[in-house]
């Protein structure tokens, strides 16, 4: 089965930049598009990037997505990081065994 | 502005019934594939079930295949998700979650997220 995986937890400063990896097994990462969700404590998750790298209206510019097809793994990227930053990130893909694959999520503290 | 709005949930004894609805709005309801993820507390994200633009197929996740039923009513912008033969390990946050894309089992895309409704289940 295919499955994605992710830090437990990373930490960073205020205004500095964090990557969140996302590293598929079992399966090409590549072959179908990555979504990112975050999800602020005591909050709905919210859609931050979609099709690996598309930003919806409203997310900051700060946020970008990537694939990196050498180690098979979808990369998130917040630059410039602020307090409301600090969130859990998951990461979601598909394949045609499986209609939706979660990341266990990755807790980011801004510290 | 889009809005997804869950209701129905609540405390059941195992074994219960409990049918959790979703209402939409600020978009075409009838050109969006709808799904519902649940998160159990503390937990990460789980995929639930799933359903087409049109009603005309549905998945489900094999934990709850064969106790919960997804729908539609295109004419009402509503979601249903109908559960029953309920476990305490189906205690969770359920959130509806719109697709950007009209099918299911092709390309899963999360747009929109409703705030999610808790369902306990406990004796």
């Amino acid at each position: 089965n295919f499955m994605l995986t992710q830090p437990h937890s990373v930490s960073e400063s205020p205004g500095k930049t964090v990557t969140i990896s996302c590293t598929g097994f079992n399966g090409n990462i590549a072959s179908n598009y990555v979504q990112w969700y975050q999800q602020r404590p005591g909050s709905a998750p919210i859609t931050v990037i979609y099709e690996d790298n598309q930003r919806p209206s409203g997310v900051p510019g700060r946020f970008s997505g990537s694939i990196d097809r050498s180690s098979n793994s979808a990369s998130l990227t917040i630059s410039g990081l602020k307090i409301e930053d600090e969130a859990d990130y998951f990461c979601q893909s598909y394949d045609s065994d499986n209609p939706c694959v979660f990341g266990g999520g990755t807790k980011l503290t801004v510290l | 502005e889009v809005h997804l709005v869950e209701s129905g949930g609540g405390l059941v004894q195992p074994g219960g019934s409990l049918r959790l609805s979703c209402s939409a709005s600020g978009f075409t309801f009838s050109d969006s594939a709808m799904h519902w993820v649940r998160q159990a507390p503390g937990k990460g994200l789980e995929y639930v079930s799933a359903i087409s633009f049109n009603g005309g197929s549905t998945y489900y996740a094999d934990s709850v295949k064969g106790r919960f039923t997804i729908s539609r009513d295109n004419s009402k912008n509503t979601l249903y998700l109908q559960m029953s033969s309920l476990r305490t390990e189906d205690t969770a946050v359920f959130y509806c979650v719109k697709d950007l894309n009209r099918n299911i089992l092709e390309d899963t895309e999360f747009e929109y997220w409703g705030q999610g409704t808790l369902v306990t289940v406990s004796s």
